[in-house]
């Protein structure tokens, strides 16, 4: 079975500065790796997704994520926000054996003025 | 792009009370599914649907819910009996291909709540 865990339920930033917010996860099969982000009142929007190959990709609105096999990660960067960034990120895992996505708890991004 | 529409925004039922919950995935996609997130918690899955059946279902999805895709455009969700722990945000979402690592679609929800 898989298992994600986002450490930060609320990460506050000051807008063009850096953000990185934290996903591990667990599985004893081969993974699939997602981020989505949910803006108010609107549905989960794919950022980026970890299928195989290389380690870093690069999704929409900036934002790059990176997968490290041996610390169990998938930590989502962007090196500059925007108050347009503010919303609810979440991590999602699938295995190669199943269909259903497992999800976080969710990272709340604020990006202040 | 294409989306996945679902309706209403909003629904408000009494306890025990049937629900229907309504979505229009994505037309050329061939794979189904309903997830749930009660307010402040995680969002969770409830059912997979492929081939005019069920692939796979949670532990949540216990004899009160039923799937259905009617005709060849709509995929709904039925709660039987309401509770008050149903309240919850709903997403359908769809997929095109076969494979755990495509990518799925949603739609932006139906907040249920049980009065």
């Amino acid at each position: 079975a898989q298992s994600v865990t986002q450490l930060d339920s609320q990460v506050p930033v000051f807008e063009e500065a850096p953000v990185e917010l934290r996903c591990n996860y667990s599985s004893s099969v081969s993974v699939y790796l997602f981020w989505y982000v949910q803006y108010p009142n609107q549905g989960l929007q794919l950022l980026l997704k970890y299928l195989s190959g290389s380690t870093l990709v690069k999704g929409i609105n900036g934002f790059e994520a990176e997968f490290n096999k041996s610390q169990t990660s998938f930590h989502l960067r962007k090196p500059s926000v925007h108050i347009s960034d503010t919303a609810e990120y979440f991590c999602a895992v699938s295995g190669w054996n199943t269909d259903k996505l497992i999800f976080g708890t969710g990272t709340r991004l604020q990006v202040f003025p | 792009e294409p989306e996945v529409t679902q309706t209403p925004s909003h629904q408000v039922t009494q306890m025990g009370q049937e629900v229907i919950l309504r979505c229009v995935p994505i037309s050329n996609h061939l794979y189904f599914y309903w997830y749930r997130q009660i307010l402040g918690q995680k969002v969770e899955f409830l059912v997979s649907f492929y081939n005019n059946e069920i692939s796979e279902k949670s532990e949540i999805f216990d004899d009160q819910f039923s799937v259905e895709r009617p005709d060849g455009s709509n995929f709904t969700l039925k709660i039987r009996s309401t509770k008050l722990e149903d309240s919850a945000m709903y997403f359908c979402a769809s997929r095109a291909r076969q494979g755990s690592n495509q990518p799925q679609h949603f739609g932006d929800g139906t907040r249920l709540s049980i009065l």
